[in-house]
């Protein structure tokens, strides 16, 4: 089955830990995305990324980092220096537009962040 | 930066009505899609209508766009009590990247 997996569904870690969230795809997507959303909000982008080895900061990426080695993978990393790290985080792909038109995003089912 | 806005934030209808969400936005797109989100889980894709289009349909779904206005609606007829969801509007930049969330209308469809 083709898709996008992220694990693991629930996480829970001590305030001062640094995490790392996994998002994997199948999809043959070039561009990836990680995103959060806070309970009743809409969702907000962290970073994204077009290529291997390349990736951009988005609205909210102070206390994240990111990095793209494979095609397939674009782990997260939530690290201690973000303040208000619980969340529910998701992951998102599509394919790279080369021409305007734009392409759907195919999410993750999510990674609900508790930490205490 | 917040792009979409949907409204009404919540919405609530008996089992067959009719729902209308709408999203409005600020600067110029490429595209708008909308996106259901069920309690809890990932976002799935329902319809991405392009800046030069101004109506499209899936199944129970219809989506119109209005440049002018910069607005869109979505419409889903003959609601069923598995619509219930949040509802998300995404518009993309003139590369179609840049995807920008709203904060969502949730959709209550009451048996």
């Amino acid at each position: 089955d083709g898709g996008i997996t992220q694990s693991p569904k629930y996480l829970f870690r001590k305030e001062g830990q640094n995490v790392t969230l996994s998002c994997e795809q199948n999809l043959n997507h070039d561009a990836m995305y990680w995103y959060r959303q806070d309970p009743g909000q809409g969702l907000r982008l962290i970073y994204y990324s077009q290529i291997v080895n390349d990736f951009q900061k988005g609205d909210i990426a102070e206390g994240y980092s990111v990095s793209r080695e494979k095609k397939e993978s674009f782990p997260l990393t939530v690290t201690s220096a973000q303040k208000n790290p619980t969340a529910f985080y998701l992951c998102a792909s599509s394919k790279v537009v080369v021409t305007r038109g734009g392409y759907e995003q195919y999410f993750g089912p999510g990674t609900r962040l508790t930490v205490t | 930066s917040q792009q979409g806005e949907e409204d009404p934030q919540a919405l609530s209808i008996q089992e067959g009505e009719n729902a209308t969400m709408n999203c409005s936005y600020k600067t110029s797109i490429n595209n708008l899609q909308w996106y259901r989100q069920n309690s809890g889980r990932g976002l799935v894709h329902l319809i991405l209508i392009r800046s030069n289009e101004r109506e499209k349909h899936s199944g129970r779904l219809r989506v119109t766009l209005d440049t002018s206005k910069k607005s869109s609606s979505l419409l889903i007829t003959a609601s069923r009590a598995a619509d219930t969801a949040s509802y998300f509007c995404a518009t993309g930049d003139n590369y179609g990247q840049n995807f920008v969330f709203g904060p969502g209308t949730r959709l209550s469809v009451l048996p």
